[in-house]
């Protein structure tokens, strides 16, 4: 079946320290890719989306891109500000529409 | 655009008394609501899944009895956990999506329920 595994947390870093997080997927056909933010205490947001093989989603400074070839969805941001902290979702859309999510990332940012 | 609210935002409720948690699509039509529950640092594992003016269909393992659903028209969907119990307690989130999406459209999420069963 159908599955996103992301790595584990949490995640530390400094103010403007870059960031990767990783997110690879399990699926069959053409499933669709995001990434969702919840911010403490708050529901989940949607941060960035792909649709598509090589579509790059972008959002407040972050981005991923959707490569087919590695199964990949990694969330990246150059320089990362205190309020970035939060916990971070990959989740893959299959044609039931169904999101499948991984099992989040926590970021704390340390001025 | 595209806001889903949830009401109540939270609630305590004793054992053995059912609880309503209602998920509204305040600016968009949402032909499919979904119903996601999450444990403390835990992912959101997907309960169930609620189409307009139809039954839902609910994940393996979930309790259809238990966790009522019902969505009654393109802008509200409910669920109501019946007979609730200390192990009932949890975040409960709801997310549409909106009746143009294909595949690829987005969902939007509540801001999610926190319902404790004393």
């Amino acid at each position: 079946g159908n599955s996103v595994t992301q790595m584990e947390g949490p995640v530390t870093l400094s103010e403007e320290a870059f960031l990767t997080i990783n997110c690879t997927y399990t699926a069959t056909g053409y499933p669709s890719l995001f990434w969702y933010v919840q911010y403490p205490g708050e529901g989940l947001q949607l941060l960035l989306k792909a649709t598509k093989a090589d579509d790059k989603g972008s959002n407040k400074g972050f981005e991923a891109t959707y490569r087919k070839e590695t199964t990949s969805f990694h969330l990246e941001k150059g320089s990362v500000q205190v309020s970035d902290s939060a916990v971070y979702f990959c989740a893959l859309s299959d044609s039931s529409y169904k999101l499948i999510f991984g099992s989040g990332t926590r970021l704390l940012v340390r001025p | 655009g595209a806001v889903v609210s949830q009401h109540p935002s939270w609630v305590i409720c004793k054992s053995g008394t059912s609880v309503k948690i209602e998920c509204r699509s305040l600016d968009f039509q949402a032909t499919t609501m979904f119903w996601y529950r999450q444990f403390p640092k835990q992912s959101l594992m997907l309960m169930a899944t609620s189409n307009e003016g139809s039954k839902a269909t609910y994940e393996q393992g979930v309790e259809k009895d238990k966790f009522l659903i019902n969505h009654a028209s393109l802008t509200l969907s409910t669920l109501t956990v019946t007979s609730a119990h200390p192990e009932d307690s949890s975040f409960y989130i709801c997310s549409a999506r909106a009746i143009s999406g294909g595949a690829g459209e987005t969902q939007y999420f509540g801001p999610g329920t926190r319902l404790l069963v004393l």
